[in-house]
């Protein structure tokens, strides 16, 4: 089965620190994976796409799958950072191509 | 502005009523979703579409129903509300590759008492 693991319920860094959140997941086939951000007060929304390999709001991911993970990494964290983050598998077993989230880690920049 | 709609946003109903939360979509997607996610926890997966008259339950098992009449809407219903129902919905579409991800609605708060 398809599992994806945040494995930070709470990550707390102070303004101008570099950050992680860690994702991890479990899938023996090609993996397509992203990370969502929730900021407080509105809907979840796409931050970042591997297969794009793009840099967003300063964010980036990168796919290791000898590691399994896909963690995202930024290397000064702004206050408007704060917000929750998940991470997301899609496979292309059951589920149609659906989403699968991981628990999500709530991401506290403090000044 | 093309956008996923879900009404209402906040919902407090009494013990076996029957509710239906509605989502819309003007994007033209033709996948719909909608996951359940109890505070702090993951979303699960409780119903897709692939599209008009295709629906499909998802991994995590729900009494909840749903329907896909027409492309931009999907509307999920309880025959009779319990407490154990009590959770955020939320509903999200795709486009057929689905490579840009989910555009996600703002979710339905839905309480039970």
């Amino acid at each position: 089965a398809q599992r994806v693991t945040q494995p930070e319920k709470l990550l707390s860094v102070f303004k101008g620190a570099p950050v992680e959140l860690k994702c991890n997941y479990s899938y023996s086939g090609s993996p397509e994976l992203f990370w969502y951000v929730q900021y407080s007060r509105q809907r979840l929304q796409l931050l970042l796409r591997h297969i794009s390999r793009e840099s967003i709001k300063g964010f980036t991911a990168d796919l290791n799958k000898g590691e399994t993970s896909f963690h995202l990494k930024k290397p000064f964290a702004q206050e408007e950072d704060s917000a929750m983050y998940y991470c997301a598998l899609r496979t292309n077993s059951n589920s149609g191509y659906a989403l699968n989230f991981g628990k999500g880690t709530s991401l506290l920049v403090t000044p | 502005e093309a956008d996923i709609y879900q009404t209402p946003r906040y919902l407090v109903i009494g013990t076996g009523k029957k509710i239906t939360l509605e989502c819309s979509q003007t994007m033209g997607h033709d996948k719909m979703y909608w996951y359940q996610q109890d505070p702090g926890m993951e979303l699960h997966l409780i119903h897709y579409s692939y599209g008009v008259n295709s629906t499909e339950k998802g991994d995590l098992s729900s009494e909840s129903t749903v329907s896909r009449i027409r492309t931009e809407h999907f509307p999920l219903t309880l025959e009779s509300a319990r407490p154990s129902h009590t959770s955020q919905y939320l509903c999200a579409s795709s486009d057929t590759r689905g490579l840009m991800g989910y555009t996600f609605g703002s979710g339905t708060r839905l309480t039970v008492v």
